[in-house]
């Protein structure tokens, strides 16, 4: 079946390094993603990458894939108090018609 | 680029009664995905649009009904209400062709049930 999980809460102190981790049950998802939510919004793409990848970087932000265990990070570099948010790891199949979502980590930013 | 918009942004109906929410998918982007995220929990698919037909659906009921127009806006119909439909309604367009299929979504509708 289909289904991806994340731990539900996340806190770091401005400055720190944050890792977000994710788990994945379908082999033959072909797209992760990473989408950011404030509150009061709806969700905006960060960044994502292709299974056939084990990482990718774009600015302060890494993803990692381990495509054997089925897990997905994503670090942000020198977190600041506007990254608080939540934050969802989600999957899709090429052709397939649905992303499906994590329930989606808390990410709190102490300064 | 106008990016995705949705309306109402707030709704407040009663059981039984039927909803209507609308998007404007953005420019260039011909199919739209609705989805329902429950107070704590992450987006469920509800239903596809592409060139004005259902193009795959998720785990709700014949209640949840779309439509999708020539300029690819659509509208998500829910009727007899329940209190189980209280959630942030989410709209999301994509371009076709798009290889990496990612989703822009608007900021929702907020519908209560009460």
């Amino acid at each position: 079946g289909e289904d991806v999980e994340q731990s539900l809460f996340l806190s770091v102190r401005e400055g720190d390094s944050s890792v977000i981790n994710c788990t994945y049950t379908d082999s033959s998802s072909t797209y992760l993603y990473w989408y950011k939510q404030e509150p009061g919004a709806g969700l905006q793409l960060l960044t994502y990458i292709f299974s056939n990848m084990d990482m990718k970087q774009d600015q302060r932000l890494t993803v990692l894939l381990n495509k054997k265990d089925k897990h997905l990070s994503l670090r942000i570099a020198d977190t600041q108090t506007g990254d608080s948010a939540i934050y969802f790891c989600a999957e899709k199949n090429t052709g397939g018609f649905k992303t499906i979502f994590g329930a989606g980590t808390r990410l709190f930013v102490k300064a | 680029e106008t990016g995705v918009t949705q309306s109402p942004t707030h709704l407040i109906k009663t059981r039984g009664q039927q909803v209507t929410l609308r998007c404007s998918s953005q420019s260039g982007h011909n199919t739209v995905s609705w989805y329902q995220q429950a107070l704590g929990q992450g987006p469920q698919f509800i239903f596809q649009y592409y060139r004005e037909e259902e193009n795959g659906r998720g785990n709700f009921p014949p209640r949840f009904s779309g439509l999708q127009f020539p300029n690819y806006s659509s509208e998500l119909n829910v009727n007899a209400l329940e209190l189980d439909d209280s959630a942030l309604y989410l709209c999301a367009s994509s371009p076709s062709g798009d290889r990496d299929e990612k989703l822009f979504f608007g900021s929702g509708t907020q519908l209560s049930v009460l």
